[in-house]
């Protein structure tokens, strides 16, 4: 059984950093690629940054471009996601999700995690 | 940015049809392909891939949910409607490399 546990999520205050993990089992996780996305109440779905089998291909939507990064370690099964200058509109529900197989364009969501949430705030 | 509209909310009788569609202001084909997927999502619950590909389903996904469309036009159709079935659905397309964009969600009741 394919499974997504996301960790690292919190109350953070403007400007600071957080580091979001997602550990995942049930399948080979050097094999797939892998994203984040994220979910507000106002902006609903938004899918944040994906990443490639060996990690060497990472898109990022615009708004985070040079603010996040995310990376994997296929030895730990685990992919990340840095977050640096967080901002208010950064807050959200933060899902990991593995894409449908190991290519890294024009790919879907296939399994998501249950989310960890993200409050920007002071 | 390719933009997906969908309805806001649809509201159908137990046993009956819906049917939620999705449209994109850009063609998501691509050499025999459509890149539109559909999710559903529970309250309190991620989202679970229901459909690929504009008309695959889903591994687990039973018979009643089934997906058409190509072009900028598609459509998710529940039939029959069970209660279980009350969430919100959403459009996804992956024609090119990212971004991928969602549609705006459209929640499902019963009447």
């Amino acid at each position: 059984e394919v499974q997504l546990v996301e960790s690292g999520g919190g109350l953070v205050q403007p400007g600071r950093s957080l580091k979001l993990s997602c550990a995942a089992s049930g399948f080979t996780f050097s094999n797939y690629g892998m994203a984040w996305v994220r979910q507000t109440p106002t902006k609903g779905l938004e899918w944040v940054a994906s990443i490639s089998t060996g990690g060497g291909n990472t898109y990022y939507r615009d708004s985070v471009k040079g603010r996040f990064t995310i990376s994997r370690d296929n030895a730990k099964n685990t992919q990340y996601l840095q977050m640096d200058s967080l901002r208010s509109e950064d807050t959200a529900t933060y899902y990991c999700a593995r894409l449908y197989d190991g290519t890294y364009y024009r790919n879907w969501f296939a399994y998501w995690g249950q989310g960890t949430l993200v409050t920007v705030s002071s | 940015d390719i933009v997906l509209t969908q309805s806001p909310a649809l509201a159908v009788s137990l046993g009956q049809r819906a049917t939620i569609s999705c449209k994109t202001n850009q063609n998501v084909d691509y050499y025999g392909n459509s890149y539109m997927h559909w999710y559903q999502q529970k309250p309190g619950q991620q989202p679970k891939l229901l459909i690929y590909l504009a008309s695959n389903l889903a591994s687990g996904i039973p018979a009643r949910f089934s997906g058409r469309g190509s072009g900028t036009d598609f459509t998710l159709t529940i039939d029959p409607v069970e209660a279980d079935d009350t969430a919100t659905y959403y459009c996804q397309q992956s024609r090119n490399l990212p971004p991928w964009t969602f549609g705006g969600g459209t929640k499902l009741e019963l009447k």
